[in-house]
């Protein structure tokens, strides 16, 4: 079945640094979605994207859906300690056809932020 | 406040015994999701429901059930099957329309057997 990689899978970071993270696939996705997860708490959704070549912000947070559609990755600028968080990637071939809206996630990359 | 809720937050169980985790949602989504979550892991698909009275198995089905007799309930039952059903469940609505095709999650019950 379809497989996302998410890289990295934890980054330690001083406040106010940038953070980077991206995740790729085998396959092609339509839609890919990035979330944060608070430990014990549901994921919350940051960011949808659903054009390949898309470039979307949200405040301090930027993504972009990559041009083969295999690919997707998150910018965090200027982080703050509240960042601390698991962020997963998510791809959905979207709806409609026999996608059904499955998700397909990555793994997870754990942020820490140093005050 | 319109948004998914899970019930309980926190159950444990003793093995051999079914529990069912409950989640409503009042957003009006026909769809919904039942995910597992394992630590260092991402969320695997448990079942779906597309519209009332009609769930399919996600990839990881085995050793758990479901019903969606009303559009804002989704129950999942974890059966004595299940051979390692300690985990962090997740429920998910999705809204689909012209521009937008995402999913909202619950906040998760954490299931722990005994």
């Amino acid at each position: 079945g379809q497989q996302l990689n998410q890289s990295p899978q934890s980054m330690f970071i001083q406040e106010g640094e940038d953070v980077s993270m991206n995740c790729t696939s085998s396959s092609i996705f339509n839609t890919w979605l990035w979330y944060k997860q608070d430990p014990g708490e549901g994921p919350v959704l940051l960011i949808a994207l659903y054009k390949a070549g898309e470039l979307t912000s949200n405040g301090r947070l930027t993504a972009q859906f990559g041009i083969t559609r295999k690919d997707s990755f998150l910018n965090i600028s200027a982080s703050i300690p509240s960042d601390v968080g698991i962020y997963f990637c998510a791809g959905q071939l979207g709806a409609g056809g026999t996608s059904y809206g499955k998700l397909t996630f990555g793994q997870g990359t754990i942020l820490t932020v140093h005050p | 406040d319109g948004g998914i809720t899970q019930s309980p937050k926190y159950l444990f169980r003793k093995e051999g015994q079914n529990v069912t985790l409950s989640c409503e949602q009042n957003l009006n989504h026909d769809a919904m999701y039942w995910y597992r979550q394992d630590p260092g892991q991402g969320l695997r698909l448990i079942y779906y429901s597309q519209i009332v009275n009609d769930f399919q198995k996600g990839d990881i089905a085995e050793g758990y059930s479901v019903s969606r007799e009303k559009k804002e309930s989704f129950p999942l039952t974890v059966t004595s099957a299940q051979k390692n059903p300690t985990a962090f469940y997740l429920c998910a609505s999705r809204v689909t329309g012209r521009s937008t095709d995402t999913q909202y999650f619950g906040p998760g019950t954490r299931l722990t057997v005994l």
